[in-house]
């Protein structure tokens, strides 16, 4: 069965600090991995996706295919970075998203 | 270009009421989906659309009843409101693209007594 597994519910870190989100998958075939975030108060909206390639607000996500890993870091975490991060995946030809349960980040100050 | 709207934002039912939860779009995307949040959980998709006329079923259908006769409604029918279908609720849709990212609506927050 497609799975998308986000191991931490909670994770707190120091503002300046790294920070790694982590993110499994268990997919037949090569699905394409996405992040989403939710700030408060805001709807849910993508942070970056793996074929992009992209860097967003200093996040980066490398797809690890031998570990079955998507996590995503940041050298150095700021407060505004607290948010509620979904790892995601699709099964290539559909849209259809299968989400993890979700990683809360909280920056201190 | 307001995007993804969803009425209501707060909605509480009792059980075996019936409702609609709307979602409409205004940027002409082919796919919408309805998907719902639960604590430790995550979002799981209820019914997805891949265009007018076309509907689907998702992970955890029960209970839920979908139409798409317009590109930009996808409303979601609770046929008879029961306690484990409190939630929220979100709607999100995309454009034909492959890999385009889904944009969600702020979601609507359900509560069955």
């Amino acid at each position: 069965a497609q799975r998308v597994t986000q191991p931490e519910k909670l994770l707190s870190v120091f503002k300046g600090a790294p920070v790694e989100l982590k993110c499994n998958y268990s997919y037949s075939g090569s699905p394409e991995l996405f992040w989403y975030v939710q700030y408060s108060r805001q709807r849910l909206q993508l942070l970056l996706r793996h074929i992009s390639r992209e860097s967003i607000k200093g996040f980066t996500a490398d797809l690890n295919k031998g570990e079955t890993s998507f996590h995503l870091k940041k050298p150095f975490a700021q407060e505004e970075d607290s948010a509620m991060y979904y790892c995601a995946a699709n099964s290539g030809s559909a849209r259809q998203l299968t989400f993890g349960s979700g990683t809360q980040l909280t920056v201190l100050p | 270009n307001a995007g993804v709207t969803q009425t209501p934002k707060f909605q509480v039912l009792k059980t075996g009421q019936s409702m609609t939860l709307q979602c409409a779009q205004d940027m002409n995307h082919e796919y919408m989906s309805w998907y719902r949040q639960d604590p430790g959980m995550g979002l799981r998709l209820i019914h997805y659309s891949v265009g007018a006329g076309i509907t689907d079923q998702g992970e955890v259908p029960n209970g839920y009843n979908v139409s798409r006769s317009t590109t930009e409604d996808f409303p979601l029918r609770l046929l008879s409101a029961a306690p484990s279908q409190t939630s929220v609720y979100f709607c999100a849709s995309s454009s034909s693209g492959y890999n385009s990212p889904l944009h969600f609506g702020n979601g609507t927050r359900l509560t069955v007594t």
